[in-house]
Parts: structure tokens; C-alpha cells; sequence
């Protein structure tokens, strides 16, 4: 089955920790976002991705870091000077055959006590 | 910054009833999406709308788009249990090809 997917579900970590945050899609496309949800509020997005080897900060993008080595994988990293991560995380991909609807993974919901 | 913007209302209703929820945006858009979130999963694209289109169905789903008046409505029909959800609309603005979500509709169908 083709999809996107985010590992671990849940994740717990100790401030002052750095975190990375999977997203693996074997969808073959080429379009990657990360998406931050708190509660109550809508997404809001942190980095994304329209090609390998090149990514593009969103409206929230201090204190998270990613890569884009290959076209299947977009990690990101929660690091320590992100000052209020914790929150549901989302990963979503688009293709070139439907580039405005995008396709999510399951979430990841991070803890930082 | 976010374009789509839900009345923030979360919505209570019988099954077999139906449901509708709005969505304002600030800007001139390309097209407007609506998305559904089951409790603690990813979102799932539902239908998509272009600036051009007025009305647009998909199955039980019916969405109108204004954009005189930069609205939008979700009208699910004979809605279900399993249409328990938050439902949330995303434009792209011109211009650009960044997707920004409103805040969400909860609605919850009583079996």
C-alpha cells in the first residue's frame, strides 16, 4: 500500500534534549511539509520540501531543523531551542499529479517534560 | 499566516441529520480544500474547490464557494457515527503553493 508514514507514534523526551521526528512516503512524490498542531488550533507549518536536497522554512521554523537527502524521507528535528514543543506533528507529501491535495501521515505526538 | 478560518463552533447532531460548517479566508485563493481529522490521526483530504467553481459534490459531501464574500460551506447529508470528526478548510493562496488550514469544526454525530 502506498502512504506516509511517521514513527514513533508517541515520544517522550526531557527538555533540553534534541528529538528527530520520521516521515518516510513511498507515494513518488515530490513535495514534503511538516505540520505542528497544538490543541484548539489549525496546522501550522514548519519546513517543507519540493525537491531533494532543498527545503523551505514555513511560518514556525525556529527551533526545528530537517534534511531532505532522499526523495522518500523528510526527517525533522525538534531541538532544544524550541521553547514550547510539545505538540501533535504531522507530515504530509503532495505529487505532481494533484499538487494541491496532500496526503498525511498518522502523526507523531512528541512530549517534553 | 493562516487564510482559512472556521466559525469556531463545534457542532452536536442527531445521525441521519444533517451537518454544515463555514470557513472565511482573507485573500484571493487559487482553490479551497476540506479536510477531515479523525481524534488523534492525520488529516484526510475530502474535495477540493477552484476559485471558478461555485458549488461541488462528492458523495454525501456539498460545498459551496463565494468568493465575492470569501466563504466557504461543508455540508455533509445523512451524516453518520463515523462521520465524527474535525473538519477543517485550507486555501492556497495566489501565488503561492503553501497550503494554510483554519482552526477546525468539530462535529460529533450521535448514534
Amino acid at each position: 500500500d502506498g502512504g506516509i508514514t511517521q514513527s514513533p507514534k508517541y515520544l517522550f523526551r526531557k527538555e533540553g534534549q534534541n528529538v528527530t521526528l520520521s516521515c518516510e512516503q513511498n507515494l513518488n512524490h515530490d513535495a514534503m511539509y511538516w505540520y505542528r498542531q497544538d490543541p484548539g488550533q489549525g496546522l501550522r507549518l514548519i519546513y517543507y520540501s519540493q525537491i531533494v536536497n532543498d527545503f523551505q522554512k514555513g511560518d514556525i521554523a525556529e527551533g526545528y531543523s530537517v534534511s531532505r537527502e532522499k526523495k522518500e524521507s523528510f526527517p525533522l528535528t525538534v531541538t532544544s531551542a524550541q521553547k514550547n514543543p510539545t505538540a501533535f506533528y504531522l507530515c504530509a507529501s503532495t505529487g505532481t499529479g494533484s499538487p494541491y491535495e496532500q496526503y498525511f501521515g498518522p502523526g507523531t505526538r512528541l512530549t517534553v517534560t | 499566516s493562516q487564510q482559512g478560518e472556521e466559525d469556531p463552533q463545534a457542532l452536536s447532531i442527531q445521525e441521519g441529520e444533517n451537518a454544515t460548517m463555514n470557513c472565511s479566508y482573507k485573500t484571493s485563493i487559487n482553490n479551497l480544500q476540506w479536510y477531515r481529522q479523525n481524534s488523534g490521526r492525520g488529516l484526510v483530504h475530502l474535495i477540493l474547490i477552484r476559485s471558478n467553481e461555485r458549488e461541488k459534490h462528492s458523495g454525501r459531501l456539498r460545498v459551496t464557494l463565494d468568493t465575492s464574500k470569501k466563504s466557504s460551506s461543508l455540508l455533509i447529508t445523512a451524516s453518520r457515527a463515523a462521520d465524527t470528526a474535525s473538519y477543517f478548510c485550507a486555501t492556497i493562496p495566489y501565488g503561492n503553493n503553501r497550503l494554510a488550514f483554519g482552526k477546525g469544526n468539530q462535529v460529533v454525530v450521535i448514534p
